[in-house]
């Protein structure tokens, strides 16, 4: 397997501009997790789903931010308008659902930057 | 709620020693996982070594051992015989049974001296 997927790697865009990023997990996970990684905030989790349903939304910074998933294999994270406070590396994991607690593996990340 | 806690922000480490990374957790769930990820100057996300609250033996991997404490709530990892390429963020991060979210703590830099 590849392993999960994000694109693109890196994004720069203009403050108010649209924003979505991409993962693809790997196949047969059944968690995908969102994350923003910050100097300031560090690791954050954003949103997760289990089986295409999210669970917990509660580190969604506001409305501006918004995730979906339509499928097993593909994931968004839209963020409408962005802000220059938005700029992070924002990453994708996913998890199999396993016996206990199997562990996330995580995508490259996309580093955003917004001008 | 589950809370995550790395007190060291940052420390050094003379090549071939030890060093241990502190992390303490907070969880009213009795069922629970624990893990470590590093992540060198490059960003990749990189699992090391996990917990799981009901295991009798401390887990090891290779040069990882975590060292489980579950009545003090603290799941320290240690790293032995240092290498340079062990310079890195370290992150301890919690998964509970109560919805399987995955937290992370705020993570130990390391630096390893030649």
């Amino acid at each position: 397997d590849a392993g999960v997927i994000q694109s693109p790697r890196h994004e720069v865009t203009e403050m108010g501009q649209e924003v979505t990023l991409r993962c693809k997990p790997i196949s047969g996970h059944d968690y995908l997790f969102w994350y923003r990684q910050t100097m300031m905030r560090g690791l954050e989790l954003l949103i997760y789903f289990n089986n295409n349903v999210p669970i917990d939304d509660s580190g969604m910074p506001e409305d501006r931010f918004s995730a979906k998933m339509p499928n097993a294999s593909f994931s968004t994270l839209k963020i409408q308008p962005s802000e220059p406070r938005d700029s992070a590396v924002y990453f994708c994991a996913s998890s199999p659902q396993g016996q206990g607690f199997a562990e996330a593996f995580f995508g490259q990340g996309t580093r955003l930057t917004v001008v | 709620a589950q809370k995550i806690t790395q007190t060291q922000p940052g420390m050094f480490v003379q090549e071939k020693e030890a060093v241990t990374l502190d992390c303490t957790y907070d969880t009213s769930d009795p069922s629970y996982g624990l893990f470590w990820y590093k992540q060198p100057s490059s960003g990749e996300m990189i699992f090391l070594i996990y917990q799981g609250s009901y295991d009798q033996q401390n887990a090891t991997e290779g040069r990882y051992s975590l060292n489980f404490q579950k009545a003090r709530k603290s799941a320290n990892l240690v790293i032995s015989a240092s290498q340079l390429g062990d310079s890195a963020m370290y992150f301890c991060a919690m998964r509970t049974a109560a919805g399987n979210k995955l937290t992370f703590g705020g993570g130990t830099r390391v630096l390893v001296k030649p």
